[in-house]
């Protein structure tokens, strides 16, 4: 069945880009039933909405992070990514990425998680 | 912080049933499908509730939604041991554009 994985850096220091691949097995990642998302949560903390990315490339993006994200995605590779700009400790946080299916609206598969730490 | 309100924390001991609030707005809750998503400890989350009211395949039917205007509500009839997990809702929010999680509720079985 499909599966995600997004192995992340652990460590970034603060003022960098946070850069994030999740990677899609088992299923293609072109397809138009579905659109690909991510979902961050602070330690100890509830989930946040960061974007989606639909088929034929449009964007949503959380207005709070709007400035700092870009989602973009690689179907040659059956993967999409996450780049978070200028990341301060606030974006401490474990970093999902989900399928977010276009019927049912809602995020039906997920990624285990990786933990981002932002620190010098 | 989020547009979507509910209660800290639920508790009840098995076999009882628990019922868990989520308060939002006209454009949220008001005008799109609420989900649910469980999330057991150190765990990623997972849908169980999509568009108010239905149950993913393999969602036991002890778990319910339900949506009444700006308002909906996640049941867990029967408790066990291992519903003790975060419970969240989500929705689509027209104004601000986004997808919106719920504040989270614990639930702890006594």
């Amino acid at each position: 069945q499909l599966q995600l994985q997004e192995p992340g850096p652990g460590l970034v220091k603060p003022s960098e880009t946070l850069s994030l691949t999740c990677t899609v097995s088992g299923g293609s990642i072109s397809s138009s039933s579905y659109c690909w998302g991510w979902i961050r949560q602070p330690p100890g903390k509830g989930l946040e909405w960061i974007g989606n990315i639909y088929y034929g490339g449009s964007t949503y993006y959380s207005p709070s992070l709007k400035s700092r994200v870009t989602i973009s995605v690689d179907t040659s590779e059956n993967q999409f990514s996450l780049e978070l700009s200028s990341v301060t400790a606030a974006d401490t946080a474990v970093y999902y990425c989900a399928r977010r299916g276009i019927t049912i609206r809602a995020f039906d598969i997920w990624g285990q998680g990786t933990m981002v730490t932002v620190s010098s | 912080q989020s547009v979507l309100t509910q209660p800290p924390s639920a508790s009840g001991t098995p076999g009882q049933r628990v019922t868990i609030s989520c308060s939002g707005s006209s454009s949220n809750i008001g005008s799109n499908t609420v989900n649910w998503y469980q999330q057991l400890p150190g765990t990623a989350p997972k849908l169980l509730i999509y568009s108010n009211n239905q149950r993913p395949s393999g969602v036991p039917d002890r778990f319910s939604g339900s949506k009444s205007g700006t308002s909906a509500s996640l049941a867990i009839s029967g408790l066990q041991s291992e519903d003790e997990a975060d419970y969240y809702c989500a929705a689509w929010d027209d104004s601000l554009s986004g997808y919106v999680f719920g504040t989270g509720t614990k639930v702890t079985v006594l």
